[in-house]
């Protein structure tokens, strides 16, 4: 069993619609939770982290974390086409522990 | 400016080739990673350089060695390269990690896309 795991999808979704891209993890030392965009043929890039349990939001974007269910979720309102791209979540018990990755989710968002 | 940049960009080989993929950062950073992305766009963390000095080793074969010559540059070489080493190599780069509740961003370059035939 993985350490994160993620629906890897794809997931379809038209153009407005709130999508949904969650985790769940089995390492209860884990107290940073990161989501990362890919778009194809790039490397990934930082959406927004959250500093253990919580909500955080950011524009169209909302990350939350239940660490008493070991479940992340990262909303995303009003979706756009450019959103389509692969959603990676990725955690770490901070400091020089490792970055653990999901296998990511790949969202299309159709006009 | 490109923040973090890898070359080169596509590596076609032949098995039991060696090879290297280089990796430069200009943010200023003091860690620097590789990672490997497989055909399922798995992420795996490989090694991490924090101001030269490996920090982290995962379970990675000894055919695979990192050189850290300064904080800007983390390069990796490849021994007799095998099929199963072909994806895609990214390396990334953030300041020192914390413990404090905020995280340093790990910056990724662009990758470099390996085919061993």
């Amino acid at each position: 069993q993985k350490e994160v795991e993620q629906d890897p999808g794809p997931l379809s979704v038209p153009e407005g619609a709130i999508v949904s891209l969650n985790c769940t993890y089995s390492n209860s030392a884990f107290q940073y939770f990161m989501w990362y965009r890919q778009y194809s043929r790039k490397g990934p890039e930082l959406l927004m982290y959250t500093y253990s349990s919580g909500n955080k939001e950011d524009g169209r974007f909302t990350a939350q974390v239940d660490k008493s269910s070991k479940y992340i979720s990262l909303f995303i309102r009003d979706s756009q086409p450019s959103d389509s791209a692969t959603y990676l979540c990725a955690m770490s018990a901070g400091g020089f522990q490792k970055l653990v990755f999901g296998t990511g989710t790949r969202l299309l968002v159709s006009p | 400016d490109t923040a973090v940049s890898q070359t080169p960009k596509y590596l076609v080989t032949q098995m039991g080739n060696d090879k290297s993929i280089k990796c430069e950062q200009n943010l200023g950073h003091d860690t620097m990673y590789w990672y490997k992305q497989d055909s399922k766009k798995f992420l795996k963390i490989m090694f991490s350089y924090n101001n030269k000095e490996l920090i982290i080793n995962e379970t990675v074969p000894n055919r695979f060695s990192p050189k850290s010559p300064d904080k800007a540059h983390l390069n990796l070489h490849i021994n007799s390269l095998e099929l199963g080493d072909s994806a895609v190599y990214f390396c990334a780069s953030s300041q020192a990690p914390k413990t404090s509740g905020v995280y340093n961003e790990q910056f990724f370059g662009p990758g470099t896309r390996l085919t061993v035939l």
